[in-house]
């Protein structure tokens, strides 16, 4: 299947700073792709839509200016988690969508943030 | 809206026994269905997905999911499981038209030797 991988795997950072995460599709091509969270036993939540050379869709509650995303080319997605601080602190993953024929999400093996 | 369920938050098996992860959704239109296992502090793995075509759909390691259009169901199942198989099982679903996953909240399966 196809691979998808983020960088860091895992981060601590102190309050007020600010931490890119890199998500890339390593094998494919993917016009889109989705930034989600995860709290500890719980499901993924939707952040953000990333289309590849336009604006980040924003789900309802999120906050643009806070979750900076920016989908520079087809295989590169990045999330900037600006001035962090301890509620940030969560699992972030993304997932990239193949086109080719299958339009499956592939996901990324996740972001641990942990915010001092 | 569309939305997925997972009515079990934990599903417990002896190694060797069949297995069931239950899902149910809920989409206007058709449906395009998928089954992802998390390992810990790993991401999303994906198994396998219905599109269209034939109702039973056969996926990664064994497993298998039966698309059930008058129940909205879309169990995870497999004939004989394994310890390794342990971890956390979401359901999700996108409709036609939409391109984001919405995911039900999870299962946990742990398998017994």
């Amino acid at each position: 299947g196809a691979v998808v991988s983020q960088h860091p795997s895992w981060v601590i950072c102190k309050s007020g700073t600010s931490v890119k995460i890199e998500c890339r599709s390593l094998d494919f091509q993917a016009t889109t792709m989705f930034w989600y969270r995860q709290f500890p036993k719980q499901s993924l939540m939707l952040m953000a839509t990333s289309n590849e050379g336009s604006k980040a869709t924003y789900e309802q509650g999120v906050e643009k200016d806070k979750f900076l995303i920016n989908h520079a080319s087809l295989t590169l997605s990045t999330l900037t988690v600006t001035s962090a601080h301890p509620e940030d602190s969560s699992f972030y993953i993304c997932s990239a969508r193949d086109h080719r024929g299958t339009d499956t999400q592939y996901f990324g093996p996740g972001t641990r943030l942990t915010v001092l | 809206a569309q939305s997925v369920a997972q009515p079990e938050d934990q599903v417990n098996v002896a190694e060797g026994n069949p297995l069931t992860v239950k899902c149910t959704y809920s989409v206007s239109g058709n449906p395009y269905l998928f089954w992802y296992v998390q390992y810990p502090n790993r991401g999303l793995q994906f198994l396998l997905k219905y599109i269209t075509g034939d109702n039973l759909v056969k996926g990664s390691y064994g497993f298998e999911a039966e698309f059930n259009k008058s129940q909205t169901s879309f169990h995870l199942k497999k004939p004989s499981a394994l310890v390794s198989d342990s971890a956390l099982y979401f359901c999700a679903v996108r409709d036609q038209a939409g391109t984001a996953l919405i995911f039900g909240k999870g299962t946990t399966l742990s398998v017994s030797s």
